[in-house]
């Protein structure tokens, strides 16, 4: 078990730019989140995959935001034309199938829009 | 509305201190409720899982506690290297964890 595994660490970019996050969840996990965290406070769901079906959105993924998760195993997460309150913490965590499962994170993509 | 809210945002203690951290929740179909230890620049590290009133879990300096409206972690004689901050999360289904803002909590030596 290496546990949830999430590149960039960081990505500083300019305002309009396109950025892609990738997450690579624990093996044997079949469902992966993403979440987002600003300063202060605590994560906010963004999506939810099981195996690579994208089974909720939040009202906070604007349309600029996109992910997949093709064959169940990684995930990327994409934001096109970045705006400066997109800068925060990108979350990955990744559960098994079982009830009582909690969530794994990974140590996040800081992102930085300047 | 569902809703997590944890108490206090900050707390200074000293070594040895003991405390409380409370999460306080307004939800339906509670399915478990998480809680979540985050350091500086890293991903939440997951501490323990409850699921029914008066369930406790310990772990080395923690204990959680749940009531059903609300859950605590006892923080027993803590040292430095408890500081970071804790969140604690209810989960409503399978795909549905909501996050309370989080508690940080610094122990001074």
């Amino acid at each position: 078990d290496t546990g949830v595994s999430q590149d960039p660490r960081h990505k500083i970019t300019k305002r309009g730019q396109n950025v892609t996050f990738r997450c690579d969840p624990i093996s044997e996990h079949n469902r992966l989140y993403w979440y987002r965290q600003t300063l202060g406070q605590g994560p906010e769901f963004l999506t939810y995959f099981q195996n690579e079906a994208q089974l909720e959105k939040s009202r906070l993924l604007s349309d600029r935001f996109s992910a997949e998760r093709p064959k169940g195993s990684f995930s990327t997460l994409e934001i096109q034309r970045t705006e400066q309150g997109d800068s925060a913490m990108y979350l990955c965590a990744s559960s098994s199938d079982s009830q009582n499962s909690p969530l794994h994170f990974g140590n996040g993509t800081r992102l930085t829009v300047t | 509305e569902d809703q997590v809210t944890q108490s206090p945002e900050a707390l200074r203690l000293q070594e040895g201190e003991s405390s409380s951290l409370n999460c306080s929740y307004t939800v339906s179909g509670l399915r478990g409720l998480f809680w979540y230890r985050q350091d500086p620049g890293k991903g939440p590290e997951f501490l323990f899982t409850l699921y029914s009133a008066g369930e406790e879990k310990e772990k080395e300096r923690l204990k959680a506690t749940l009531t059903k409206k609300e859950s605590f972690l006892h923080i027993t004689a803590p040292k430095p290297e408890d500081s970071a901050t804790y969140l604690c999360a209810v989960r409503l289904d399978f795909n549905k964890f909501y996050f309370g803002s989080g508690t940080k909590l610094n122990v001074k030596p």
